[in-house]
């Protein structure tokens, strides 16, 4: 296990409910980031957070909003998302080094 | 635009024999390539980290190459066994530390 952990592992969701993903880091490091992986597509970078505070946001819709209470959690929360946001959802973390550890996953089903 | 193209697809091999990933890129500058490994149903796992500088590092049977001039990466795998049937993902650290991913290789080894 690379010491982060993200819940639901699956969730399956309608266009108008509210849901929320969470993920939490167990390796004391001060940045944390979430990202959507499509299918046969990159890994797209969706919200940076440092020290808590959001560093990053690339362009993601409103209907994803993000939340980071401390440096150790991170929400991802989910309303009125379409079919085309099922998708992959990974969150990471890092400290000073390059390298990122990413959590397993949430798959995310939007019917 | 900073682009990572991964070559091929998708590719099986048999138990046992070895196998080469290419990875193509625009992204200048960067400071570090890496390759990460993507079980189904997981998060990526680092394998190995190259700075612009070197050539090789190897990670076991697993063995990245850099060639600067061709901008080229390869992650050549010996002996594969059936555990490294994974997706396997190129990523560049660019400007502002962002990273940039390749779409991926899935490899399946079989019996």
């Amino acid at each position: 296990e690379t010491g982060v952990t993200q819940t639901p592992r699956h969730l399956v969701m309608g266009m108008t409910n509210k849901k929320s993903l969470k993920c939490e880091q167990h390796l004391g490091h001060n940045a944390m980031y979430w990202y959507k992986q499509s299918a046969k597509k990159p890994l797209e970078l969706m919200f940076v957070y440092n020290f808590k505070e959001q560093t990053e946001n690339n362009s993601v819709p409103s209907r994803f909003s993000p939340e980071c209470p401390n440096s150790s959690h991170l929400f991802l929360h989910l309303h009125t998302l379409q079919p085309e946001d099922s998708a992959l959802y990974l969150c990471a973390s890092s400290q000073e080094s390059p390298e990122q550890f990413f959590g397993p996953g949430t798959r995310l089903t939007v019917l | 635009k900073n682009q990572v193209e991964q070559s091929p697809q998708s590719l099986i091999i048999l138990e046992g024999k070895n196998c080469t990933l290419q990875c193509n890129y625009t992204v200048s500058p960067f400071s570090n390539l890496r390759w990460y490994k993507q079980d189904t149903g997981r998060g990526p796992v680092s394998l190995t980290i190259m700075t612009f500088s070197e050539n090789t590092k190897s990670n076991g049977r697993y063995t990245a190459t850099l060639d600067a001039d061709t901008k080229q990466s390869s992650l050549h795998i010996t002996a594969s066994q059936l555990s490294d049937s994974a997706s396997y993902i190129c990523v560049l650290e660019g400007d502002g530390n962002k990273l940039v991913f390749g779409a991926g290789t899935i490899l399946r080894v079989k019996s």
